[in-house]
């Protein structure tokens, strides 16, 4: 069973530009949420998905964007990055719709902003 | 405000000893714990979980204490092996979503 599936793996982007990060959860798997990895700050939530619908979002300016398709992928998106969303980006999913955190996690997009 | 805190940011053990990691917490909403490893280049890997309404659950080598009154959950690897090398991040949930809370994580090193 083929694992989550995070695109692309790393990326450079200077401040300004916009990225689309992609994720495609595990077969079967309908809740996708996001995170954010830093030194800094640890592993902090950005988004939750489930059927389409955001369920939950975390404490992240609004040039931190998301969505969730009908076959339950899911893409995020970074408006006008700054420095500091220099960061590794997880994706993670689990089969259940109300969650106990047992959530699989992809290997990440790093994306570095110079 | 950090309302999930591993205080030990390293810990060394030898292989066959136990290792225990530690984790504080500050919102006694919170009703799923769990701990993840994570090798270096890889995602997070769900390793066990305890409910709140329990104080003790056990797979294998690992061992999740939970203390409800103290806000403080342990994980605990007997027999530790070289390969349990890796950064152990607590973490805790509430009200049946997917948004987990992290710790900054302790990495454990395991020497032969």
């Amino acid at each position: 069973k083929a694992g989550v599936t995070q695109t692309p793996r790393y990326l450079i982007k200077t401040r300004g530009q916009q990225v689309t990060l992609s994720c495609s959860p595990i077969s079967g798997h309908r809740s996708v949420s996001w995170y954010q990895q830093t030194p800094g700050q640890g592993l902090q939530f950005l988004f939750e998905y489930f059927s389409e619908t955001q369920r939950n979002k975390g404490n992240f300016p609004g040039r931190f964007s998301g969505r969730q398709f009908s076959n339950s992928r899911s893409e995020m998106n970074v408006s006008t990055l700054e420095l500091g969303d220099s960061a590794l980006y997880l994706c993670a999913s689990s089969t259940l719709e109300g969650g106990t955190g047992e959530l699989f996690f992809g290997e990440g997009s790093r994306l570095t902003v110079l | 405000d950090q309302q999930v805190k591993q205080n030990s940011p390293s810990l060394s053990v030898q292989e066959g000893r136990i290792s225990i990691l530690n984790c504080d917490y500050t919102n006694s909403m919170f009703d799923y714990f769990l701990w993840y490893k994570k090798y270096p280049a890889e995602g997070p890997t769900f390793l066990i979980s305890i409910s709140s309404i329990k104080d003790k659950n056990e797979d294998g080598r690992f061992t999740v204490f939970l203390n409800k009154s103290a806000k403080h959950l342990s994980l605990h690897i007997v027999p530790s092996q070289p390969g349990d090398s890796a950064v152990y991040f607590c973490a805790a949930t509430q009200g049946g979503s997917e948004k987990l809370v992290f710790g900054k994580g302790t990495k454990l090193t395991v020497n032969p």
